[in-house]
């Protein structure tokens, strides 16, 4: 069935590493984006994605990294330039901007 | 699963008594706005949608109500039950703009 899968759920970091989150979409969305959500707050936009081979940073791009040169594949690179990486970081999709975005089931990303 | 709001404003309300949660969003010119259910340690899932030329959508026990005049958005949610007890964000966007802009969210627990 359709969907967004986000892969691992959790994730333990050495500090000083890089680490990639996955994001897979089999929905056929144009756009896609990644958020970092932590304890009190709501979720802040890290990049997005409109179309295949092209991404803009969000409000807090620094310390992060993506990619998309497939239309269903969306990876998050989490930077050892990242200062406080630990967090939970949730991927979306939507058909096209302006419209309702569906969201994985999150990876739980903790520095150690 | 882990908590991802911790310091929430948070209504408590008795079983089968009906909630109303309120977000006052930021920008005048948006357009779409979008209210999601997110449960401890997932990603937020769409409850409803609205769009600026409307002030009021109803779906199934739930309604959002538009007021463009104050920057308020509501959802109200009848007949509250103990699978509504989540966190509730208000989403808001403009088209052409990038990406949703989130709230900080809302603490629903319902008392049996």
């Amino acid at each position: 069935d359709g969907g967004i899968t986000q892969s691992p759920k959790y994730l333990f970091r050495k500090e000083g590493q890089n680490v990639t989150l996955s994001c897979e979409q089999n929905l056929n969305h144009d756009a896609m984006y990644w958020y970092r959500q932590d304890p009190g707050q709501g979720l802040r936009l890290i990049y997005y994605s409109q179309i295949v081979n092209d991404f803009q940073k969000g409000d807090i791009a620094e310390g992060y990294s993506v990619s998309r040169e497939k239309k269903e594949s969306f990876p998050l690179t989490v930077t050892s330039a990242q200062k406080n990486p630990t967090a939970f970081y949730l991927c979306a999709s939507s058909i096209e901007q302006n419209t309702e975005a569906f969201f994985g089931q999150g990876t739980r990303l903790t520095v150690v | 699963g882990e908590s991802v709001g911790l310091h929430l404003p948070t209504l408590s309300v008795q079983e089968g008594d009906n909630s109303i949660i309120n977000c006052a969003y930021s920008n005048s010119a948006s357009d779409y706005f979008i209210w999601y259910k997110q449960e401890s340690g997932k990603g937020p899932q769409f409850i409803i949608d609205i769009r600026s030329n409307m002030d009021k959508r109803q779906g199934q026990r739930v309604t959002v109500l538009l007021n463009k005049t104050v920057k308020h958005l509501s959802l109200q949610i009848a007949a509250t039950q103990p699978g509504d007890s989540a966190v509730y964000f208000c989403a808001e966007n403009k088209t052409g703009r990038r990406a949703l802009t989130f709230g900080s969210g809302t603490r629903l627990q319902v008392q049996p």
